[in-house]
Order: C-alpha cells, then structure tokens, then sequence
C-alpha cells in the first residue's frame, strides 16, 4: 500500500510568483486536506477536497487555492506569493469525509519565498 | 485564537519511565481528539485518538485521557523508549462535516538511554 506522497520537496520562489504544489493520495483515500505549517507552529487547515470539490476551507485568503482529480490526487495553488507563505506545507488523504477519520500525511512540501 | 494549546515546549524523560504530553482546548465544540507524532523531515503520523464520549483510549504503550470538564486531555507513553523521541502534536476535530483538524504547537519529546 503506497502512503501520501508529495512533490516537490523543497522549493524556492520569488515574492509576487505562482507556485503549485502536488500531493498524491494514500491508495483507497478519496479525500484530501492541506496544511500550512510554519516554523514553530503546529499544522494549520487550509482546505479539504472530496469528489473534486472543495467541501471546507480554513482562514486562508483565495489566493489559496487547490484542484482534486479524478484519481484523488490534488495540488495547491499560491498565487502573489509573500514572505509569509514560507512554510512546510503538508497534504493529508483519508479514506471518507464526515466522521471520524484519522488523516495520514506526507513528507510535506518546504516552501521557502524570498 | 489558539484553540488547542501545548504548553510544554519540551519535555525530557529517561528511558524506561512514564512521559506524560499535556493538552488543553478552549472550544467545547471538538468532539474527536487524536495524537501525532513528528520525526524530522516527515509528515506527522497518526498514534492515537479519542472521542469525547469516552474518557481514556489505550493502546499498547499510548494511552490518550480526556477530561472533558476540565477541557485537557493527556498523552501517557509506558515505557518511553529512546525512539520515541519525536514532537507531539495534540490535534482537535470539531464537527463541522467535514475533517478539519485543530493542532497544538507541539512537545518535543526526548528519550534518553
């Protein structure tokens, strides 16, 4: 059973630049969640998608967005990136939304804007 | 607004003894609770979850307390092992429909031999 993986592992952007991050989902998981964690911080809910749509959103601005594919996979979108937005960023899957479910993460995406 | 709170930092524990992680929440809205443990350079990894209609979870060495009316839940590890060195997330679920998980700062936990 192959676990979350996310890609890339470290980047690095500009101020003002486009970034897109991408998360591949636990095998049998339809749903996925992303956090933002920053240093020193615990990890912080940016939104959940299921069935391709976006069915919760945390307190992040829309620049913040993201797409679920019919394989369950998703990306992150930042637009107008700040200095702000450096941070580890980790995708979550599950196997249902509603519930209880516990989340398995990935390895998380270092994002650092200079 | 820090919804769920660790107050510890850090906590250092020598091998073979108890480590208590402590946890506190202000919302009484959560209604499922759960542990993750954080190695560097990888995502957090699930331990262990309570639910709120229940007071203590155990599961091996994890054992997860809840005490709702003082809005604090606990984390015991008997024995600690040195490879339970790790940061400890305390993390909150409210029920909104949908997963959203609530987290602590974290504890980082070490073990020594």
């Amino acid at each position: 059973e192959t676990g979350v993986t996310q890609s890339p592992t470290h980047l690095i952007k500009t101020r003002g630049q486009q970034v897109t991050l991408r998360c591949s989902s636990q095998s049998g998981h339809n749903t996925v969640s992303w956090y933002q964690q920053a240093l020193g911080q615990g990890p912080q809910f940016i939104f959940q998608y299921y069935r391709e749509e976006e069915n919760g959103r945390g307190n992040f601005p829309p620049r913040f967005s993201g797409l679920q594919f019919p394989n369950y996979s998703s990306e992150l979108n930042v637009n107008a990136l700040e200095l702000d937005d450096s941070a580890l960023y980790l995708c979550a899957s599950s196997p249902r939304t509603g519930g209880y479910y516990e989340q398995y993460f990935g390895p998380g995406t270092r994002l650092t804007v200079t | 607004d820090q919804q769920v709170k660790q107050n510890s930092p850090s906590l250092s524990v020598q091998e073979g003894r108890i480590s208590i992680l402590n946890c506190d929440y202000t919302n009484s809205m959560f209604d499922y609770f759960l542990w993750y443990k954080k190695y560097p350079a990888e995502g957090p990894t699930f331990l262990i979850s309570i639910s709120s209609i229940k007071d203590k979870n155990e599961d091996g060495r994890f054992t997860v307390f809840l005490n709702k009316s003082a809005k604090h839940l606990s984390l015991h590890i008997v024995p600690s092992q040195p490879g339970d060195s790790a940061v400890y997330f305390c993390a909150a679920s409210p029920d909104t429909g949908f997963q959203k998980l609530v987290f602590g700062t974290g504890t980082r936990l070490l073990v020594s031999p």
